[in-house]
């Protein structure tokens, strides 16, 4: 079973930030937050990770809660291109565990 | 540019007949995965292969058999075993020190 909790669909509007949310209350101390994302009918792409610090790169911010049992991926400015399935996934990052296990993820819709 | 090569994009199977699904990549990770997808749904875990002649099932094995003679190849063969093959199948590579997983474009069986 997936080791996060999503909600199941969100919506924004275009050049407006968006806040995915995932709950990982079960989260261990090695394990690594990642997002990736899956565009219709393509393969899912990554898009950030973080251990406990909040992380930066030039597709989106994740935000990671102190005790890390939830975390937020920031979209600041949402396009069109942006509509996809966001899946929020946990990976031990000791190399124990090679299952990334992944759940039904958030649909993001952004209107134009 | 390097990056997981999955053939073919579409395939159609009568029932009753083995397929074999491409993945290659040219990454030069070390652990290559196969998962499957259907419609409105999460990945699922079918193998996984973590160094050459080695790998282990995943999730959904059943109906389901894999190879890992080359680091950079690892096909999946979909056997008339399996009842419910139609669905869209992924192959992704990663190395444990790098965090994160690089996926094909996907292959979509169709059982006719």
């Amino acid at each position: 079973d997936a080791k996060t909790t999503q909600p199941n669909s969100m919506e924004s509007n275009e050049e407006e930030p968006v806040h995915l949310p995932c709950n990982h209350s079960t989260i261990s101390g090695t394990d690594y937050i990642h997002w990736y994302r899956q565009l219709p009918s393509q393969g899912p792409e990554y898009v950030i990770h973080g251990l406990t610090s909040n992380v930066n790169n030039r597709m989106a911010s994740l935000a990671i809660a102190e005790d890390r049992k939830s975390s937020t991926l920031i979209l600041h400015r949402a396009t069109l291109r942006d509509a996809a399935v966001y899946y929020c996934i946990l990976r031990d990052g000791q190399g124990g565990s090679e299952k990334l296990v992944f759940g039904k993820g958030t649909k993001l819709t952004v209107n134009p | 540019d390097g990056g997981i090569t999955q053939s073919p994009k579409y395939l159609f199977r009568k029932e009753g007949q083995n397929v074999t699904l491409s993945c290659e990549q040219n990454l030069n990770h070390d652990a290559m995965y196969w998962y499957r997808q259907d419609p409105g749904q999460g990945l699922r875990l079918i193998y996984y292969s973590q160094i050459v002649n080695d790998f282990q099932k995943g999730d959904i094995a059943e109906g389901y058999s894999v190879s890992r003679e080359k680091k950079e190849s690892f096909p999946l063969t979909v056997t008339s075993a399996q009842k419910n093959p139609t669905a869209f199948y992924l192959c992704a590579s990663s190395n444990r020190d790098r965090g994160s997983y690089t996926f094909g474009s996907g292959t979509r069986l169709t059982v006719v």
